[in-house]
């Protein structure tokens, strides 16, 4: 089954600490995404990545780090520059970016929900 | 400034009855429309896309339809299982990214 897994489902982090939530996807999707969802207010983009060994800031990015060493794989690292990062963490990935609006819907992973000791 | 909004924020309805979902946006050169369903504690899942003024697209219950100014997610006859919050986001211009809105919250009570 195609499809796009994130790990671990619920995350603690103490003051202080570097956590990384992990994003996998097997749809041999170009480019991944990752959001951060807090209750009331749309998705906000933290970084995004068309192609392997290359990613962009998004809107909310200070605090945060990526990597993309491999086209399967995005992980995030919540790093202790983030004051406030209790919030749900939705990775996406899209077929193909910026070829046509059909090729880059976005398809969403189960989620990471942060919480913090 | 590109904008999306839903509306409203929470709509509640007995099941069977029929109402539609708003997403109003102000964004230069739309692309695309995008409508998801999010489940509780889960990631959303993709619906459909709208890509130019007129076009409707239909999945067994929810019809979502496109203006040049909004769009609008029709349930009709609605059961319990369709309770869920629905996002709208939209894809304008050069920029590839999506602009959402921060939801609707439908509960459908049997």
């Amino acid at each position: 089954d195609g499809g796009i897994t994130q790990s671990p489902k619920y995350l603690f982090r103490k003051e202080g600490q570097n956590v990384t939530l992990s994003c996998e996807q097997n749809l041999n999707h170009d480019a991944m995404y990752w959001y951060r969802q807090d209750p009331g207010q749309g998705l906000r983009l933290i970084y995004y990545s068309q192609i392997v060994n290359d990613f962009q800031k998004g809107d909310i990015a200070e605090g945060y780090s990526v990597s993309r060493e491999k086209k399967e794989s995005f992980p995030l690292t919540v790093t202790s520059a983030q004051k406030n990062p209790t919030a749900f963490y939705l990775c996406a990935s899209s077929p193909r970016p910026r070829g046509g609006a059909s090729k880059e819907t976005q398809y969403f992973g189960p989620g990471t929900r942060l919480l913090v000791l | 400034e590109d904008q999306v909004t839903q509306s409203p924020e929470a709509l509640r309805l007995q099941e069977g009855e029929s109402s539609s979902l708003n997403c109003s946006y102000t964004v230069s050169g739309l692309r695309g429309l995008f409508w998801y369903r999010q489940d509780p504690g889960k990631g959303p899942e993709f619906l459909f896309t709208l890509y130019s003024a007129g076009e409707e697209k239909e999945k067994e219950r929810l019809k979502a339809t496109l203006t040049k100014k909004e769009s609008f997610l029709h349930i009709t006859a609605p059961k319990p299982e369709d309770s869920a919050t629905y996002l709208c986001a939209v894809q304008a211009g050069s920029n590839y990214q999506l602009i959402w809105g921060a939801g609707t919250k439908l509960i459908i009570k049997p």
